[in-house]
């Protein structure tokens, strides 16, 4: 079964606007990673969550980490086309690293 | 470029055929994951190799054998091919094989059985 649920598996929004993926686990997790795929390209890194309640920002992105590390969110302020793409989320639990399904977000000019 | 080389970029088999698909880490990276990404299944990670041995397990099917060679580069065997192994075939990899670290993906091989 998935170990890392992540929600919405599609997102369509006009630019601009913002946008929001959620993922959760059951079991606690030792770190969370988050990966963002373009369209026809492959997963590349962005960010690694490790602390309780953390929270980091990469200019319009900002990653949280639930304080029980049990969920993360990754929020995009003011979506631009350049942000189209497949995020996933990555959460160690179990000994290993489980992929979410990840979020398609469309964005439309 | 995440400097994780993967060849060849696109397979066309037949049902029943047998493929390889090989991955040269980045340089220094001792580590090497698989992953298959189907549109219905998502991202499944296959099996990690670390410096040749295996390390970790996941959704592997038995048809479906890998290796890491002394020069670190890996290949995955895919055997008695069915329909369902379409997909891309994405190889990572990382220094030290631990899950806290980045892993930098290769481009994939798109794999089409007919």
């Amino acid at each position: 079964g998935q170990q890392v649920m992540q929600i919405p598996q599609y997102q369509h929004v006009q630019e601009g606007e913002d946008f929001t993926t959620y993922c959760n686990s059951s079991t606690t997790l030792s770190n969370i990673q988050w990966y963002k795929q373009r369209p026809g390209g492959h997963p590349v890194f962005l960010i690694q969550l490790v602390k309780s309640g953390e929270v980091k920002k990469q200019k319009r992105l900002t990653f949280q980490f639930g304080e029980a590390k049990k969920n993360s969110s990754l929020h995009i302020t003011a979506t631009q086309t350049t942000d189209v793409g497949t995020y996933f989320c990555a959460g160690k639990t179990l000994g290993r690293l489980y992929f979410g399904r990840g979020t398609q977000l469309t964005v439309w000019p | 470029d995440s400097g994780v080389t993967q060849t060849p970029k696109h397979l066309i088999t037949a049902t029943g055929q047998r493929v390889t698909l090989r991955c040269s880490p980045r340089s220094g990276d001792l580590s090497v994951y698989w992953y298959q990404q189907s549109l219905d299944q998502g991202l499944q990670f296959l099996i990690q190799y670390y410096n040749g041995e295996e390390r970790a397990k996941g959704n592997i099917l038995e048809r479906f054998s890998a290796q890491q060679f002394p020069d670190l580069h890996s290949e995955l065997n895919l055997s008695s091919l069915e329909l369902g192994d379409s997909a891309l075939y994405f190889c990572a990899s990382s220094v030290r094989g631990d899950t806290q670290e980045t892993q930098y993906f290769g481009p994939g091989t798109r794999l089409l059985v007919l």
